[in-house]
């Protein structure tokens, strides 16, 4: 089955700038899409196919995606973009095991 | 305005089933796709399946098939996920989700289901 991978946390000083990655094969290959989730919420759509933002995400919030890694930047982070973020690709549907699958989660912590 | 509201919290004993209910309002259910993800205590998200518009193409993630059952129900609006044979493992939070298709964002959710599954 496919596999994503993010680091389990990343820390940043308020007003720098936020890099989470999710990595997997050949990624660049596939739409990218990006949740946030805060303790106690059902997640939030932040970013889908690879960089576009739904209507009321802030620009701070930006995607890319190429080769192996899609990377979700958060600029000027704030401390209300303190949560868990997860990215997810769908998984091609002629193999067995096919579907949505979820990145592990980065717990993004504003020090 | 979209919404889409759960079912509230459920305590199961082991080899149990529990169904979850969700229940939309404010977009036209027949178009879009429901999805069910599911989140142990303190763990990442896990898609367990979709409930699309033609019935035929319900999808089950490998893990959960032949214990779950995905079906919806065009008058109320209300898409439903039966789960049986409940152990520990299941304890979790349950989310529906929705897409525009197969391989399409989520883009509203539920606010969740907790689960509690104990002997």
């Amino acid at each position: 089955s496919y596999v994503l991978t993010q680091p389990p946390s990343v820390s940043v000083a308020p007003g720098q700038t936020a890099a989470i990655t999710c990595g997997g094969s050949n990624i660049g290959s596939k739409a990218v899409h990006w949740y946030q989730q805060k303790p106690g919420q059902a997640p939030l759509l932040l970013v889908y196919d690879d960089r576009d933002r739904p209507s009321g995400v802030p620009e701070r919030f930006s995607g890319s995606n190429s080769g192996n890694t899609a990377t979700l930047t958060i600029s000027r982070v704030e401390a209300g973009d303190e949560a868990d973020y997860y990215c997810q690709v769908w998984s091609d549907r002629r193999t067995v095991d096919s579907g949505w699958v979820f990145g592990g989660g980065t717990k993004l912590t504003v020090l | 305005q979209e919404r889409l509201v759960q079912s509230g919290a459920e305590v199961k004993r082991p080899g149990a089933s529990v169904t979850f209910s969700c229940e939309t309002s404010g977009f036209n259910f027949r178009s879009y796709f429901i999805h069910w993800v599911r989140q142990a205590p303190g763990q990442g998200l896990e898609w367990m399946g979709i409930s699309p518009r033609n019935v035929a193409d319900t999808s089950y993630a490998q893990k959960f098939k032949g214990r779950v059952t995905m079906t919806r129900d065009t008058s109320t609006r209300t898409a439903y996920m039966e789960l049986s044979g409940l152990t520990s493992d299941d304890t979790g939070i349950y989310f529906c989700a929705r897409s525009t298709g197969t391989g399409g964002r989520f883009d509203f959710w539920g606010q969740g289901t907790d689960l509690t599954v104990t002997s």
